[in-house]
């Protein structure tokens, strides 16, 4: 699977959106980028998932970019309660294999008041 | 609430003793899985069931012994475990299609070895 770099740490004030950058240049075509975050002492949330098309849900949207070697996870209006380290997450689907997901560091991303 | 439980929430162990994790999941899903988190070290992903049958074990030490009776239960069978094997074990489940599906996690057990 394709590696992915993500910044360390950010920060947003609440209220406005949360904009989390994620590069992953070796990136091919048949691998789809995942996002997940992981709350303080809990399990990681899946939040949304993409292939070539901006995708967006309840949660987030995803835009990624037309050579697919970047995409940013965009979180409209940021609260408190979504501090957390986001994980930007690229891989091949087998249905053989299972689902197997590989965790980098994250963003730790951190709302103010 | 995800779907998935894992007991206990909590497990102080000397390094002698034998313990076991459980993790149930309650989606219907047919693959499950172990990952470790240690203090600032990204998520290990340990050992995977698909269809109850064990997929992958990512080099994990034979001090750490997965069970899959059913597709809704999980163990990691611990013994003699060494003071590094402290962390955070968490479980996950997926329903397996075409495709992939995305992973539901528990709240995890964190596991002090003394």
């Amino acid at each position: 699977d394709a590696k992915t770099t993500q910044p360390p740490s950010m920060d947003c004030a609440e209220g406005r959106a949360a904009n989390l950058p994620c590069n992953h240049s070796t990136i091919s075509g048949n691998e789809y980028v995942y996002w997940y975050r992981q709350i303080h002492s809990q399990g990681p949330q899946y939040i949304i998932h993409g292939l070539k098309n901006n995708e967006t849900n309840e949660m987030a949207s995803l835009i990624i970019t037309e050579d697919r070697k970047s995409s940013t996870l965009i979180l409209p209006h940021a609260t408190l309660r979504d501090t957390a380290v986001y994980y930007c997450i690229v891989r091949t689907l087998s249905y053989n294999a299972g689902n197997m997901l590989t965790f980098g560091g994250g963003t730790r991303l951190m709302v103010k008041p | 609430e995800t779907g998935v439980t894992q007991t206990p929430r909590h497990l102080v162990m000397g390094m002698t003793n034998k313990k076991s994790l459980k993790c149930e999941q309650h989606l219907g899903h047919n693959a499950m899985y172990w990952y470790k988190q240690s203090a600032k070290k990204p998520l290990e992903l340990m050992f995977v069931y698909n269809f109850k049958e064990q997929t992958e074990n990512n080099s994990v030490p034979s001090r750490f012994s997965p069970e899959c009776p059913n597709s809704s239960h999980l163990f990691l069978h611990l013994h003699t475990l060494q003071p590094e094997d402290s962390a955070l074990y968490l479980c996950a489940s997926s329903q397996e299609i075409r495709g992939g599906n995305e992973q539901f996690f528990g709240p995890g057990t964190r596991l002090t070895v003394l």
